[in-house]
């Protein structure tokens, strides 16, 4: 069993639908959870960072962690073809350099 | 520079060749790491960087594997031998803390044929 288990899609949804990602893990000693997003050809790009549980907002883009159930989600709202990419979870522990990555969730939002 | 900066963008070796993959980290990040990705996956660690010093090296999948820093900017991954396995695309970040997010580079697609 993988440490980072995510869907790998793919998940297509119709412009401004929202859309709802998760993962859930393993290892209780993450405490920073992040999601990256990746479009093709490019480095993942950071959208969210949360330190241990809870929410965080940013714009169209909601991140929640539940440390009780090991899972991890982020919520966009008002999708729009642009946010068509690969999204990665990724968490690390309390050392924090050695971060584990999600195998990515694939969104396709058509216009 | 503005982000992270990656060379090649592409590479093709022979199997058994050796290959040298660099990347220059944002300017004052102290902290450098490699990524491997394979088609379909998520990046998978490889080694971490503070600064000079290689602190963590146990993702280096075998001895041909090789990362330097030797001024605490540049940083350079060398695969000896290559082999087709070691087709990926490898991605290089760095950051101000060691903790939280990454910026990362584009990647080198190196493909062994």
């Amino acid at each position: 069993q993988k440490e980072v288990e995510q869907d790998p899609g793919p998940l297509s949804v119709p412009e401004g639908a929202i859309v709802s990602l998760n993962c859930t893990y393993s290892n209780s000693a993450f405490q920073y959870f992040m999601w990256y997003r990746q479009y093709s050809r490019k480095g993942p790009e950071l959208l969210m960072y949360t330190y241990s549980s809870g929410n965080k907002e940013d714009g169209r883009f909601t991140a929640q962690v539940d440390k009780s159930s090991k899972y991890i989600s982020l919520f966009i709202r008002d999708s729009q073809p642009s946010d068509s990419a690969t999204y990665l979870c990724a968490m690390s522990g309390k050392g924090g350099f050695k971060t584990i990555f999600g195998a990515g969730t694939r969104l396709f939002v058509k216009a | 520079g503005a982000g992270v900066s990656q060379s090649p963008r592409y590479k093709v070796a022979k199997r058994g060749q050796d290959v040298a993959l660099r990347c220059d980290p944002i300017s004052g990040h102290v902290s450098l790491f490699w990524y491997q990705q394979a088609l379909g996956q998520g990046p998978e660690f490889l080694t971490y960087f503070q600064n000079e010093a290689q602190l963590d090296k146990s993702g280096l999948p075998s001895d041909r594997f090789f990362a330097e820093r030797p001024e605490g900017s540049v940083s350079t991954l060398k695969i000896q031998r290559t082999q087709q396995e070691d087709s990926a695309v490898y991605l290089c970040a760095s950051s101000l803390e060691r903790a939280g997010g990454y910026t990362f580079g584009s990647g080198t697609r190196l493909t062994v044929v």
